[in-house]
């Protein structure tokens, strides 16, 4: 059974404070995504990453930064939290490399609130 | 940009009614095309996916979707829909130029009444 694992289910934070998001995946795949998903707006990507230490920007990047340091992990970084970042925050992976129309596999979701 | 659009977003049915929820895409070349499904508190999970082949695709709990090139359409259907099948229901699409990136709809909230 494919796992990813979110680190928080709910998360309350303040304007202006750091936030980290973690997603861990157990298929040892190379592809890892972080999308937001807002009503009526759908998923929307953020970042990205194909490989260790790699990452590219999605579709709305800006406010966010990713960290890949091991395989499993990918990282979502806020660096100073604004209300608008108000989400629910989702993981993927998908099943191997560069290959397009790979099934991606979801996490549970965050969702943040920022006051 | 690829864009992905899904025209009904909230959808209400009594149970044993038929289902069709839109889908059209925007990118002209070679896709993938897949609906997702959002059951309440529960993950996102793929409900079937069309590569290529015969464009209408069946995938689980008796939802199908039929692949249109020349409409850009990926309509999902259900003959017979469930209360079990309330759920938000997501088109997404991958075009062959994007590697994996997906590119999803807005989502339909779809409520069927017992």
């Amino acid at each position: 059974d494919v796992k990813v694992t979110q680190s928080s289910r709910y998360l309350v934070k303040r304007t202006g404070e750091k936030v980290f998001l973690e997603c861990v995946q157990d298929m040892d795949h190379e592809n890892m995504f972080w999308y937001r998903q807002d009503p009526g707006l759908g998923l929307r990507l953020i970042y990205f990453s194909y490989d260790v230490k790699m990452k590219e920007k999605g579709d709305i990047p800006e406010g966010y930064s990713v960290s890949r340091e091991k395989k499993e992990r990918f990282s979502l970084i806020l660096e100073s939290a604004s209300t608008n970042q108000t989400s629910m925050y989702l993981c993927a992976h998908t099943t191997s490399g560069a290959t397009p129309g790979n099934v991606q596999f979801f996490g549970p979701g965050t969702r943040l609130t920022v006051l | 940009a690829q864009s992905v659009s899904q025209h009904n977003h909230h959808v209400i049915l009594s149970e044993a009614a038929s289902l069709e929820l839109g889908c059209n895409y925007s990118y002209g070349g070679t896709v993938n095309l897949f609906w997702y499904v959002q059951y309440p508190g529960q993950h996102l999970q793929l409900l079937l996916k069309y590569f290529s082949g015969d464009p209408l695709v069946k995938g689980i709990k008796g939802f199908e979707a039929e692949f249109i090139k020349s409409k850009f359409s990926f309509n999902l259907r259900k003959p017979s829909v469930q209360w079990s099948d309330t759920a938000e229901y997501f088109c997404a699409v991958i075009h062959n130029n994007a590697g994996n990136m997906l590119t999803f709809g807005g989502g339909t909230r779809l409520m069927v009444k017992p």
